[in-house]
């Protein structure tokens, strides 16, 4: 059975500090890594996506990723109330159309 | 911009009822899924289709069924609603080569 694990949390950070949400997942396979946030009663807007292992960066997010280790991680900087939501691991893969999901992190960023 | 609609935000049907959830999605995408989403046990995928008239099951597809006659819609159906079919039901569509997911509004169905 192929598993996606995140902390469900909450995750509490103050506003500015930088918050660090994990995932790890078991299919050596997986290719294609996404994080997803996603508001209460609303549905999941895509963030960043990573292939590749090493950083890749975009504006406050900074997505990780060590297939070594089986697992990603998304920093965001400067957290800011807006950012509370919870936060979906998705992994695909090689060769499959389907995403396997964790069950996401809570993360709340206190004013 | 991606657009995924669907056709209701909130639905309450009755137990036993055939109950339909309609999908849109406006950028020409191949793929199309369907998911529910509860509480503690993240997004499920009931099923997904990667062409016209072309399904496949995913990990929860009993009770359900879908059809796509046109590319851009994707409906699911269930046969005859039952309360644990209560849920968030969430469209995404994606291209087949970009892997990437683009979700619709969702749908929070109440089966009574």
């Amino acid at each position: 059975q192929k598993e996606v694990e995140q902390n469900s949390g909450p995750l509490s950070v103050p506003e500015g500090a930088i918050a660090s949400l994990n995932c790890t997942y078991s299919d050596q396979g997986s290719q294609s890594f996404f994080w997803y946030r996603q508001y209460s009663g609303k549905s999941p807007e895509l963030i960043m996506f990573i292939y590749s292992n090493g950083d890749k960066e975009d504006g406050r997010f900074t997505a990780q990723l060590n297939k070594a280790s089986q697992y990603v991680s998304l920093l965001i900087r400067d957290s800011q109330p807006s950012d509370s939501a919870t936060y979906l691991c998705a992994v695909n893969s090689e060769g499959t159309y389907k995403y396997i999901f964790g069950t996401g992190t809570r993360l709340k960023v206190l004013a | 911009d991606v657009k995924v609609t669907q056709s209701s935000r909130y639905l309450v049907k009755r137990t036993g009822e055939k109950v339909f959830l309609e999908c849109v999605q406006d950028m020409d995408h191949e793929n199309m899924f369907w998911y529910r989403q509860d509480p503690g046990l993240g997004l499920r995928l009931i099923y997904f289709s990667y062409d016209v008239k072309m399904k496949e099951k995913g990990d929860i597809p009993e009770g359900y069924s879908v059809s796509r006659e046109k590319k851009e819609r994707f409906s699911l159906i269930l046969e005859s609603a039952s309360t644990n079919q209560t849920s968030m039901y969430l469209c995404a569509s994606s291209l087949p080569a970009m892997f990437v997911q683009f979700f619709g509004p969702g749908t929070r169905l109440t089966v009574l």
